[in-house]
């Protein structure tokens, strides 16, 4: 099975801020990637599909980068909604696979 | 619209099933696959199998092999998720979830407790 690293597992930062989190797949995955945002009491919401291509609807401050094995999701400027839960997926082979999550709080 | 609506709270006891559905409206039903996440309590998502409502075919993760029952009802846009030998550790909220995970169902929470 395709194992998902996540890091990191909780970050603090600013309304403004740069934010970064990566997933690690310990085999190629190609771009069979997610990135999913959660709010507490509420569903997964999908922000990035096939590893970089930006969810209709979401706004452009989110990205997501890699191939292969190493993959990113970038927040150009975090904003106050921005603070929830952030999840990969690995879609590539079967037993599809979740990130362990990154908890974006607040400084 | 576009939805997925699932079933409501579940309350059950240690060693009994639950079945959970999930009723697509809005698309076209057997064109998009149909995974089944939980979450348990204050923890990360957990996939738990894939169906193919189109042909009924099912891939389960491991972790659920011999307990988890996915189904599905064309007639109705309806797939059900079936989990039985239930264990205080099975508490967690259940979703439905489409195709690349684009469209979530609002969740259902499956208490098990003596």
């Amino acid at each position: 099975d395709i194992q998902m690293t996540q890091s990191p597992s909780s970050l603090s930062a600013s309304v403004g801020d740069r934010v970064t989190i990566t997933c690690r797949a310990s085999q190629g995955i190609r771009n069979d990637l997610g990135w999913y945002q959660q709010k507490p009491g509420k569903a997964p919401k999908r922000l990035i599909y096939a590893a970089s291509s930006l969810q209709s609807g979401v706004p452009s401050r989110f990205s997501g980068s890699g191939s292969g094995t190493e993959f990113t999701l970038t927040i150009s400027s975090l904003q106050p909604e921005d603070f929830a839960t952030y999840y990969c997926l690995q879609h590539n082979s079967y037993p599809w696979v979740f990130g362990q999550g990154t908890k974006v709080e607040i400084k | 619209q576009v939805q997925l609506v699932q079933s409501g709270a579940e309350v059950k006891k240690p060693g009994a099933s639950v079945k959970v559905s999930c009723k697509a409206s809005g698309y076209t039903f057997t064109s998009y696959y149909m995974h089944w996440v939980r979450q348990a309590p204050g923890q990360g998502l957990e996939w738990m199998g894939i169906i193919n409502p189109s042909g009924g075919s099912t891939s389960y993760a491991q972790k659920f092999q011999g307990r988890v029952t996915m189904t599905r009802d064309t007639s109705t846009s309806t797939v059900y998720m079936e989990l039985s030998s239930l264990r205080s550790e099975d508490t967690a909220v259940y979703y439905c979830a489409r195709g690349y995970f684009d469209l979530w169902g609002r969740g259902t929470l499956v208490t098990v407790s003596s």
